[in-house]
């Protein structure tokens, strides 16, 4: 069993829909949760963390956690061209030391 | 204010051959990551240095070694150089308080 797993996609959605990203992992220690974005031939750029079960928004991003079951997701509303990419789930498992364990990605296509 | 830099941004070495790859972490940053991450695959977690010791390492060879500075900045060292060692090699720095890493723009190489 892979540490993190996302589905790897593509996953097309048309302009101005949710788009709807999933994550599970396996290490019941994990303490942070990320999702970071990777353009093509560019590097990763964080764009959500989240520590504590239930939702957190930023902007047209939501992440959502549930540790017990061992699921993180990401929602982006109203999605546009420009968030076409890769999204990596990262999970932490000490907040404060350690490494992050990425998933394989899921890229997302948004058609106009 | 500059976030990560890396360099050189690309490499071609020749199987058998040594690389060492470069990082300066954003400022204000203290720990410093390593990432190698091949096509189409999330980041795999090469190893971590804090305090100029080499804290977490992941599931890669003695070849891989690293090091850091008291500046903070960091080396990446690779010897016998192998086809599969052909990646985009990513670093990461963060300040020891907070999770969320900051990537540099990495450093491709390619091993003929």
């Amino acid at each position: 069993q892979k540490e993190v797993e996302q589905n790897s996609g593509p996953l097309s959605v048309p302009e101005g829909a949710i788009a709807s990203l999933n994550c599970t992992y396996s290490d019941r220690g994990s303490q942070s949760f990320f999702w970071y974005r990777q353009y093509s031939g560019k590097s990763p750029e964080l764009i959500m963390s989240i520590y504590s079960n239930g939702d957190k928004e930023d902007g047209r991003f939501t992440a959502q956690l549930n540790k017990a079951s061992q699921y993180v997701s990401l929602l982006i509303r109203d999605s546009q061209p420009s968030d076409s990419a890769t999204y990596l789930c990262a999970v932490n498992i000490d907040r404060g030391l350690g490494d992050m364990r990425f998933g394989a990605g899921t890229r997302l296509t948004v058609k106009p | 204010d500059a976030g990560v830099t890396q360099s050189p941004t690309h490499l071609i070495k020749t199987r058998g051959q040594q690389v060492t790859l470069r990082c300066s972490p954003k400022s204000g940053h203290d720990t410093v990551s390593w990432y190698q991450q091949a096509l189409g695959q999330g980041p795999q977690f090469i190893f971590q240095y804090y305090e100029e010791e080499e804290r977490q390492r992941g599931n890669f060879p003695d070849r891989f070694s690293g090091h850091q500075f008291p500046n903070y900045s960091s080396e990446l060292n690779v010897n016998a150089l192998l086809l599969g060692d052909s990646a985009l090699y990513l670093c990461a720095s963060r300040d020891r308080g907070r999770s969320g890493y900051t990537f540099g723009s990495g450093t491709r190489l390619t091993v003929v």
